[in-house]
């Protein structure tokens, strides 16, 4: 079965710095990789995704995310953080090879941009 | 525009009392979820719907019913069986067979039992 971890509850960084939020997975194909944001009251929002090609996707608002298939890896980078980036930002995989077409997603990460 | 709209966006519920979340969608999506969201657990699969007229239980059932009488609406009804009904409700839509474009999020509906 396919599954995603983030394994950081909230990420502090200050703003201007570089922003990295981390997404590890388990699939047993080639996997479809996507990263949404959430802010407050709101439903998700779709950053990027990755489904065959380059290994680095870039997305909406500056934000990229790097394939990484040996180390099962798709974290979400920025390399410079706004106010504005404060939000939940959530990891989703889906195994082709898995019938039942649904995303599997992670736990959310709160990201805290410090002014 | 297309997209997926939820209603309403609050919801007060008494003890006992069931209640039903609209999520309606114009994107020509076949497939359809709902999420429950708490602090600090993620989204949980409740139901889903990969066509009309048919529906399966997600991860966590209990307490909740659907419905999927027309391709674009897809109620779902926290019954007074479930016991902690208080959550961020999420609906989603997907195009199945077109499965790299994820899916797409309504706006939620929070629900608080008063």
């Amino acid at each position: 079965a396919q599954s995603v971890a983030q394994p950081e509850d909230q990420v502090n960084v200050a703003e201007g710095n570089p922003l990295t939020v981390k997404c590890t997975y388990s699939v047993s194909g080639n996997p479809y990789l996507f990263w949404y944001v959430q802010y407050p009251n709101r439903g998700l929002q779709f950053l990027l995704k990755y489904i065959t090609g380059d290994n680095l996707v870039k997305g909406s608002y500056g934000f990229e995310a790097e394939f990484n298939k040996s180390q099962t890896s798709f974290h979400l980078k920025k390399p410079s953080a706004l106010v504005s980036d404060s939000a939940l930002y959530f990891c989703a995989v889906r195994d082709p090879l898995y019938g039942n077409n649904r995303l599997a997603f992670g736990k959310g990460n709160q990201v805290v941009v410090i002014p | 525009d297309g997209g997926i709209t939820q209603s309403p966006k609050y919801l007060f519920r008494k003890e006992g009392q069931n209640v039903t979340l609209s999520c309606e969608q114009n994107l020509n999506h076949d497939a359809m979820y709902w999420y429950r969201q708490d602090p600090g657990q993620g989204l949980r699969l409740i139901y889903y719907s990969q066509i009309v007229n048919d529906f399966q239980k997600g991860d966590i059932a209990e307490g909740y019913s659907v419905s999927r009488e027309k391709k674009e609406s897809f109620p779902l009804t926290v019954t007074s069986a479930q016991k902690n009904p208080t959550a961020f409700y999420l609906c989603a839509s997907s195009i199945p067979d077109r499965d790299r474009d994820g899916y797409t999020f309504g706006s939620g509906t929070r629900l608080t039992v008063v």
